[in-house]
């Protein structure tokens, strides 16, 4: 079984900047295309970001594509979300996501979030 | 605003039937496959149904997913008090180049 543990949340100033960690309990990690996906009250739940792998393909929805990078550490079992330039819409909780071997939307794994609050 | 539509709540009695749709409005679920998700309060989402209709290990036959032409649809049999949550459907989407989810249903278990 897959464990994912985020950290990183908290209170940030609109502009600010805040960075995301997800350890992943899994000696095949280096196997997994982690995503972040957020939550907020009003929206409820949306695709951020994915990385492959190897860490070498990532995407971004495009509501913070160029404000936010994702990246991994393999030896770390780590991933990654650099939020920049965050803006008071970002505020959600943020999830880490493992998808499903051979899938695209199929989150077989989540962590327990993080609260990210952006505001003033 | 999501490109799925889901009816914001919906209610059962113990024992009953509840079915919850997912509407792609004008686009066509076409090939694409439906996941569906359990999200309890205070907890993370759970993959409740994969690929239109499979369920994961461990997860109940009472849950059963299907779809057809612009709607897919969830259904628990044998409701029980724990199957309260919100139900989130998602699809891929080519145009964002991303998963997409629906705006959630919260079902009530009277």
């Amino acid at each position: 079984e897959v464990q994912l543990l985020e950290s990183g949340g908290g209170l940030v100033q609109p502009g600010g900047s805040l960075r995301l960690s997800c350890v992943a309990s899994a000696s095949t990690f280096n196997n997994f295309v982690m995503n972040w996906v957020r939550q907020t009250p009003g929206k409820g739940l949306q695709w951020v970001s994915a990385v492959t792998g190897s860490g070498t393909s990532t995407r971004y929805a495009d509501s913070v594509k160029g404000r936010f990078t994702v990246s991994r550490d393999n030896s770390r079992n780590t991933v990654y979300l650099q939020m920049n330039s965050l803006r008071v819409e970002d505020t959600a909780i943020y999830y880490c996501a493992k998808i499903a071997v051979g899938g695209t939307t199929d989150f077989d794994h989540w962590g327990q979030g993080t609260l990210v609050t952006v505001s003033s | 605003q999501s490109l799925l539509t889901q009816p914001p709540s919906a209610s059962g009695t113990p024992g009953q039937r509840v079915t919850m749709s997912c509407s792609a409005g004008s686009s066509n679920f076409g090939t694409s496959w439906v996941f569906w998700y359990q999200q309890l309060p205070g907890a993370a989402p759970k993959l409740l149904i994969y690929r239109t209709d499979q369920r994961p290990s461990g997860v109940p036959d009472r849950f059963s997913g299907s779809k057809s032409g612009t709607s897919a649809s969830l259904s628990i049999s044998g409701l029980r008090s724990e199957d309260e949550a919100d139900y989130y459907c998602a699809t891929w989407s080519d145009s964002l180049r991303g998963p997409v989810f629906g705006g959630g249903t919260k079902l009530t278990v009277l």
